[in-house]
């Protein structure tokens, strides 16, 4: 069965720091990883997704990392801003599961002025 | 609409109630997925459709929760004799396909809460 967790449950950075989230699934056997934000009472917005095959994706301030053999992924964020805050979910699709994600718990950001 | 439409956005209901949750997915996508996300924990897989046909039901916890696409747009969740271990945040999210790649979009949720 595939796990995912996420490393901090939660994090307080000031303004302009470089942060990064960190993801691990238990299960190397995936199509891809998917990096969401949710915001308080809303739904969840796909920020970047990473191919089984490729290594990183990036978008704007916002980079992603894929090391498929030792199930992690990282989501580096650079110069962050207070809008920013939000809770980020990792999600990974397993080759077996059809279409299905197996999301992570969530990492909780905020980013003080 | 341009996004994943849910109605209700909330909904309060008594134990043992039925209660139906309506997903409009972006139009042309054959691919529509319902989760389900209780409070601080990420969402969990319930039921995929392609098409008018469930692909993959293996999350649906028990007999009491359905759903459906008849026409391969719309779907409905239906949850019969509610309980307060149903209360959470249904999620429905839709894509192009299912093929591996497809961004999949989601909707803002249907707020559940069982009294």
């Amino acid at each position: 069965k595939q796990e995912v967790t996420q490393i901090p449950a939660a994090l307080s950075v000031p303004e302009g720091e470089n942060l990064v989230l960190n993801c691990s699934f238990t299960d190397s056997a995936i199509y891809n990883l998917q990096w969401f934000r949710q915001d308080p009472g809303k739904g969840l917005t796909s920020l970047l997704l990473i191919q089984s095959s490729q290594r990183e994706q990036t978008s704007g301030r916002l980079n992603a990392s894929l090391d498929k053999s030792s199930g992690r992924s990282t989501l580096y964020i650079a110069a962050s801003q207070p809008g920013d805050s939000a809770t980020y979910l990792c999600a990974v699709m397993r080759e077996t599961s059809g279409s299905r994600l197996t999301f992570g718990e969530g990492t909780q950001l905020t980013v003080n002025p | 609409g341009a996004g994943v439409s849910q109605t209700p956005s909330n909904k309060v209901t008594e134990k043992g109630k039925y209660v139906e949750l309506r997903c409009d997915p972006i139009s042309g996508h054959t691919a529509l997925y319902w989760y389900r996300q209780s409070l601080g924990q990420g969402p969990e897989f319930l039921i995929y459709f392609q098409g008018t046909g469930a692909a993959d039901d293996s999350g649906l916890p028990n007999d009491r929760f359905f759903a459906v696409r008849p026409e391969g747009s719309v779907s409905t969740l239906k949850i019969q004799r509610t309980e307060r271990g149903d209360s959470a945040v249904y999620l429905c999210a839709s894509s192009l396909t299912g093929i591996s790649g497809n961004t999949i979009y989601f909707g803002e949720g249907s707020w559940l809460t069982v009294v």
